[in-house]
């Protein structure tokens, strides 16, 4: 079976940009996650969507990020405007239900933002 | 706040020789997960505990989960250079709420 695809793989772009991440979860997974992983540190959740709704996104800084999985399969998260301490590498994942299954994860967009 | 701890950060370690690596969180939950990431790539699942006592074996790695001590650990058994690379736990809080300790990253030298 297919996994997780993400584009773009990497990305350069100036502070006060905005820049857009894509993914396409495996067929069939209902529940879809954003991670952000800055450098030397574990992933920290940012959105939980299932299915077309958000579960959490107590962790997403919504002043400036936004994400959105409107029919329930793919999904893309926004930032608008970055900040250098953006940069980091976007991980997205997906499971069949809900997060006491196995997530399988994508392998990430790397953004660096100067 | 639940804070998930993993000790140590570095290992370094000679190949044949056996390790623990640690995993403690500081709040009620009965899921853990490991994850290995290679340098450079995602996060590839290893082993899900489900509930107190459980152990799982896959090669020279074996995790186990305590949850009255909060505790979770991996233990290598004559490790390989292959199995150099980050290993995360992650702990799930609630149905939507899952996180992760800062990883430590394995070296295994010949």
């Amino acid at each position: 079976e297919a996994g997780v695809a993400q584009s773009p793989r990497y990305k350069i772009i100036e502070k006060r940009q905005s820049v857009a991440f894509w993914c396409n979860p495996i067929s069939g997974h209902a529940t879809l996650y954003w991670y952000q992983q800055i450098l030397g540190q574990g992933p920290k959740l940012l959105i939980q969507f299932q299915n077309n709704g958000v579960v959490d996104d107590s962790q997403l800084p919504k002043d400036r990020f936004s994400a959105e999985r409107l029919k329930g399969v793919d999904s893309t998260l926004k930032i608008q405007p970055a900040k250098l301490e953006d940069s980091a590498v976007y991980l997205c994942a997906s499971s069949r239900g809900g997060s006491q299954e196995t997530q399988y994860f994508g392998p990430g967009t790397r953004l660096l933002v100067l | 706040e639940l804070k998930v701890e993993q000790n140590p950060l570095f290992l370094s370690m000679q190949e044949g020789k056996n390790y623990t690596i640690y995993c403690n969180y500081s709040t009620t939950s009965d899921r853990l997960y490991w994850y290995r990431q290679d340098p450079g790539k995602s996060l590839e699942s290893l082993f899900v505990l489900l509930s107190n006592g459980a152990v799982k074996q896959e090669g020279r790695l074996m995790a186990s989960l305590d949850t009255k001590a909060r505790l979770s650990t991996l233990h290598i058994t004559a490790a390989v250079h292959d199995l150099s690379a980050t290993y995360f736990c992650a702990v799930d809080m609630t149905s939507s709420d899952m996180r992760f300790g800062a990883g430590t990253r394995l070296t295994v030298k010949p």
